[in-house]
């Protein structure tokens, strides 16, 4: 079956440009996770949406950084007035139990 | 706060090796560990997952051990080939954090033909 996707798959943008990132979780799985993937800072998790409950923020960096499930299905992450330092890979995994499916990823490059 | 090392960062075998790479992690009150397999512009693929109350799980030439009491986790692979050269990540879901991964920094394996 259809795995996780991701798009853009790269993405270039000036600083001080919002961004929006999507990820098509696996049909059915009611968890999905935003990961950051950086130079010198390893993986790191963002955000976790568990079905209908309030999402877990505490990774996220900064207030520039939001996400949105909608229907319990695709989620957005947006940056906002993106920094040279936000330029990382952006992974998305979604799962129905214990194992996390990932995502191919975003590049993102802020110049 | 959970942290998760890995061991060595750098690995280059020749093809036909058996090799093990090491995981560490801080805070042994895990949910699971799993260890992932990164290709360079790809994804993560999912490996093995070791429940905390498992020892080991092994699939095909893979084998990944836990001693959660010591923080420690091992991925054996045997009979090693060029196909495996990829890098390694250990990940561990810790209880109290929503079952959000911890990732190491991940060993780079290369398999020598």
């Amino acid at each position: 079956g259809a795995g996780v996707s991701q798009s853009p798959s790269n993405k270039v943008t000036e600083k001080g440009k919002d961004v929006e990132l999507r990820c098509d979780p696996i049909s059915g799985h009611t968890a999905l996770y935003w990961y950051r993937q950086s130079l010198g800072q390893g993986l790191e998790f963002l955000i976790y949406f568990q079905g209908n409950s309030a999402p877990d923020k505490s990774g996220l960096p900064s207030d520039r950084f939001s996400a949105e499930r909608t229907g319990g299905s695709v989620s957005t992450l947006t940056i906002q007035r993106t920094q040279q330092e936000d330029s990382a890979v952006y992974l998305c995994a979604s799962s129905s139990g214990e194992t996390q499916y990932f995502g191919p990823g975003t590049r993102l490059l802020v110049l | 706060k959970q942290e998760v090392t890995q061991i060595p960062a750098a690995l280059s075998v020749p093809e036909g090796e058996n090799l093990v790479l090491n995981c560490s992690f801080t805070d042994s009150a895990i949910y699971n560990l799993q260890w992932f397999r990164q290709d360079p512009g790809k994804g993560l693929t999912s490996l093995l997952l070791i429940q905390s109350s498992q020892r080991e799980q092994t699939s095909g030439r893979l084998n990944a051990s836990l001693d959660k009491s010591s923080g420690r986790s091992t991925l054996y692979i045997a009979a090693s080939q060029p196909g495996d050269s990829a890098t390694y990540l250990c990940a561990v879901s810790t209880q109290g954090s929503a079952r959000q991964l911890t990732f190491g920094s991940g060993t780079q394996l290369t398999v020598l033909p």
